[in-house]
């Protein structure tokens, strides 16, 4: 069964560092998200992505983040300098349409910021 | 504010047991979803449902769309099941962000 898979699992950085999750989604889907989990919190939205260009984001996706669909399978999520509450799980899921579409997560990167 | 609240956040059970979780939302919507997350992290889609019912082995979900409320049932519990559920939706308006609850921790014991 296709899914969506992430890289890495697990990625130690020094604060002010940029890092590059990775995700590749499912291959007929339209449309993918990021969203992160702060440990012991909601899961939250950060931006959805259609067409080659942001479709919505949320007041977290601030201007130290950035997506990116740099070849016709990867999906990345940039944040530029990192901070320490940028520490967290972060999902990225794809869906074959909008919004009464199943969305199929990936197993998540968990990214540690010191 | 979109909201979305469910009860109760921890749940423990007897294997067997029915099991109920609850999840209700502040205005209106386009989807509610379920999710299961695993204690490793991992998110699995169980259901999407824009109204009425839907059911998929021992599990059952229900949404009433004009008391903004869904359940999610589960019937003969069992240890596997235990993980946390998430109650997901997309807010009218939003078209494809999904705001979260904050997740019922269930634990079912043999």
């Amino acid at each position: 069964e296709p899914e969506v898979t992430q890289t890495p699992s697990h990625q130690v950085t020094q604060m002010g560092q940029e890092v590059i999750l990775r995700c590749v989604p499912i291959s007929n889907h339209l449309y993918f998200y990021w969203y992160r989990q702060i440990l012991g919190q909601k899961v939250e939205f950060l931006v959805s992505f259609y067409n080659n260009e942001i479709s919505e984001k949320s007041e977290i996706f601030d201007d130290q983040f950035s997506v990116e669909r740099p070849d016709g399978s990867n999906f990345t999520l940039k944040i530029r300098s990192t901070k320490l509450e940028d520490s967290a799980m972060y999902f990225c899921a794809s869906s074959l349409a909008g919004t009464q579409e199943t969305q199929y997560f990936g197993p998540g990167t968990r990214l540690l910021v010191l | 504010k979109n909201e979305v609240e469910q009860s109760p956040q921890n749940l423990t059970a007897q294997e067997g047991e029915f099991i109920t979780i609850n999840c209700s939302y502040s205005v209106g919507i386009s989807a509610l979803h379920w999710l299961q997350q695993h204690p490793g992290g991992g998110i699995v889609s169980l259901f999407m449902l824009s109204s009425g019912k839907k059911k998929h082995g021992r599990l059952i979900a229900t949404i009433n769309i004009q008391e903004k409320h869904s359940s999610l049932h589960i019937t003969a519990s069992h240890p596997r099941d235990s993980a946390v559920y998430i109650c997901a939706v997309t807010f009218s308006g939003s078209a494809r962000q999904l705001t979260f609850g904050s997740g019922t921790q269930l634990t079912v014991l043999p």
